[in-house]
């Protein structure tokens, strides 16, 4: 079944430390991928996102995400985080433009991350 | 655009009453999606529309559920009888073809 892994379930940071979170999918065929972000009371918000071309996508807000095809993987990056980044981030595939659930996102589980300033 | 909008944004109601949620999607898109999202589960895909024919409906959790889409511009999730269990935030999104997914406000239903 097609699943995505996120193996972080709460990361706690201090302000201006570097990030990296990660997702692994198990999907073998062509996939889109995404990150999105979710603050407290709010909702899912669209972080970056990979079609095609370079696997280093750079998103908002200064968050970065690196496709590796052969590990199955696309971490999300970001180099010094701030206290407004405290929310939760999901990781999402789906099975690029084939296939019967077209057009279906899988999530992740979701990664909470907290900043303190 | 005005992006997903969904009705009522909160949502208080007794056990056994009917609950009907809204959604509408943005102008364009093909995809309607229906999802809960509670602390114990994360995020469900409850079920999905295409050009407003349910293509999977299989996360839908029983036959208290259920969804329509009369047109492309409206959808509606309805839990009859409703359950304290199905206290949860319910988010539509919509989406062009296998794009990104732009996920509405959310529904906060509580179920007393």
């Amino acid at each position: 079944a097609q699943s995505v892994s996120q193996h972080n379930h709460h990361v706690i940071l201090s302000e201006a430390a570097s990030l990296e979170l990660g997702c692994n999918y198990s999907y073998g065929g062509t996939v889109n991928l995404f990150w999105y972000v979710q603050y407290p009371g709010q909702h899912l918000q669209l972080l970056l996102k990979y079609f095609s071309g370079d696997p280093l996508v750079k998103g908002i807000k200064g968050f970065e995400a690196e496709f590796i095809k052969s590990k199955f993987s696309f971490n999300l990056r970001k180099p010094s985080v701030q206290w407004s980044d405290t929310a939760e981030y999901f990781c999402a595939v789906n099975k690029g433009n084939r296939g019967s659930t077209l057009g279906r996102l899988y999530f992740g589980r979701g990664t909470q991350l907290t900043v303190w300033p | 655009d005005a992006g997903v909008i969904q009705s009522p944004r909160h949502e208080v109601t007794e056990m056994g009453q009917e609950v009907t949620l809204r959604c509408k999607p943005i102008s364009g898109h093909d995809y309607l999606f229906w999802y809960r999202q509670t602390m114990m589960r994360g995020l469900e895909l409850l079920i999905y529309f295409n050009n407003n024919v349910p293509i999977d409906d299989s996360g839908m959790p029983e036959d208290r559920f259920s969804a329509k889409m009369p047109n492309a511009s409206f959808s509606t999730l309805k839990i009859q009888p409703s359950e304290p269990r199905d206290s949860a935030v319910y988010f539509c999104a919509s989406s062009l073809r296998w794009g990104e997914q732009f996920f509405g406000p959310g529904t906060r239903l509580t179920v007393l």
